[in-house]
């Protein structure tokens, strides 16, 4: 079967660094997406791997290596606004999201 | 409108009772989706369309239906709607289903079946 697992929840503080991780069994692999979602919002985009190393953008760096079947998202400079929910998607042989339960951050001051 | 958009915001709906949830974008997209979200699970895919005229079933497909008549409208009916099908629902849309399209989500509907 397919499987994305993420962990439930993360606390981390203001202003620290703070990776989450992501590990995926799919069958096939053809990219994979970070989306960040705040309580009560939709998902919106954050980033896209789909070969393996480092994308940075900004605050945020997105990590893959399709090899383990695994990525990380990297938050650093956290912010309160940052406290969201942080869902893994991977594009499966059939070019459909298959989706991890999120991982709900929490920062505190 | 900018964006996707979505109807209703919320519903309270009678199990039995026939429901269309409404998903429209402007951004010409060609792909489509629909989602539900229930605590501690990931988004599940209902059905998708990858251009007007063509629909497919995704990961849980069973008491939904779509259609897409033209690029901007995916609407998800409900024929005889149940508790289970109780949820959020996200619509979604990318430019083209591959590639690094990302998906644009709608504000999504919460839908209660008593």
């Amino acid at each position: 079967g397919q499987n994305i697992d993420q962990p439930t929840e993360m606390t981390a503080t203001e202003g620290a660094i703070v990776q989450i991780n992501c590990t995926y069994q799919t069958s096939g692999f053809n990219g994979l997406f970070w989306y960040q979602q705040h309580a009560g919002e939709a998902p919106t985009f954050l980033s896209y791997n789909v070969l393996d190393g480092l994308e940075e953008k900004g605050r945020f760096s997105s990590f893959l290596s399709r090899s383990k079947g695994y990525s990380y998202l990297l938050l650093k400079e956290l912010q309160m606004k940052d406290s969201a929910s942080y869902l893994c998607a991977v594009r499966d042989s059939n070019y459909q999201l298959i989706w991890g339960a999120g991982t709900k951050l929490i920062i505190k001051p | 409108i900018a964006g996707i958009t979505q109807a209703p915001t919320s519903q309270i709906l009678a199990a039995g009772r026939r429901m269309t949830l409404r998903c429209t974008q402007d951004m010409r997209h060609n792909a489509m989706y629909w989602y539900r979200q229930d605590l501690g699970l990931g988004l599940r895919l209902i059905h998708y369309s990858n251009t007007a005229g063509t629909t497919g079933k995704g990961e849980v497909p069973d008491g939904y239906s779509v259609s897409r008549a033209n690029t901007d409208d995916f609407p998800l009916t409900l024929a005889s709607a149940v508790p289970s099908q109780t949820s959020v629902y996200f619509c979604a849309s990318s430019a083209e289903a591959g590639g690094n399209n990302e998906q644009f989500f709608g504000p999504g509907t919460r839908l209660t079946v008593l």
